[in-house]
């Protein structure tokens, strides 16, 4: 399995409060995904990442940011939590792009209340 | 754990026996497929993945089949056992860009 990391990897915060989640990979990958999972949705891509400082959005990216200062870390933050955002967040990465499978981290449970 | 999907439909099948689970893509376009595993408190699996330009692909004890016709996409694992219990999940890509994944099917293997 590709070394990927997430932190932290479940968290409780209130509604207002800002949160930073932590991807951290140690393959060299240039892509890097965020995702986030829920019941009846499947995964959904929140931003992405082609690069250094290289981020795209993605399907629902809105009250999300992201950040890509080094090759090996992708971070998420939720600027001011909402309830809507309780989900469980996953990071990917890949090496290319076009046919390239996604390593997964094992993801991060965040409770809004 | 990290797993979502109390709601999923479940296919339940008896070890030994082969699974077939099955999965409705959304795009005509789409040129790549992947079909994941996750188990509770993990983070998706790559089990095998096809391009449109194929029809089926096999590996290690699973097979995929694409249907372009009807966008449909399937995962046949062959001999299941308990290790393969866990939700499956498809996912879509048009040039390898930014996948969309399917709701998932839970597979419940029974003794």
């Amino acid at each position: 399995d590709a070394g990927i990391t997430q932190s932290p990897r479940h968290k409780v915060t209130e509604t207002g409060t800002p949160v930073t989640l932590r991807c951290h990979q140690t393959e060299n990958h240039r892509y890097m995904y965020w995702y986030r999972q829920d019941p009846g949705h499947g995964l959904r891509l929140i931003h992405y990442s082609y690069g250094v400082k290289d981020t795209d959005k993605g399907e629902v990216s809105d009250g999300y940011s992201v950040s890509r200062s080094k090759t090996e870390d992708f971070l998420l933050t939720l600027e001011s939590a909402t309830s809507s955002q309780t989900s469980v967040y996953f990071c990917a990465s890949v090496q290319g792009q076009g046919a390239d499978e996604q390593f997964f981290g094992p993801g991060t449970r965040l409770t809004v209340l | 754990g990290e797993s979502v999907g109390l709601h999923l439909p479940t296919l339940s099948v008896q070890e030994g026996d082969n699974s077939i689970i099955n999965c409705a893509y959304s795009n005509s376009a789409s040129d790549y497929f992947i079909w994941y595993k996750q188990e509770s408190g993990k983070g998706p699996q790559f089990i095998i993945d096809i391009r449109s330009n194929m029809d089926k692909r096999q590996g290690q004890r699973v097979t995929v089949l694409l249907n372009k016709t009807v966008k449909h996409l399937s995962l046949q694992i062959a001999a299941t056992q308990p290790g393969d219990s866990a939700v499956y999940f498809c996912a879509e890509s048009l040039y390898g860009q930014n996948f969309v994944f399917g709701p998932g099917t839970r597979l419940s293997v029974l003794p």
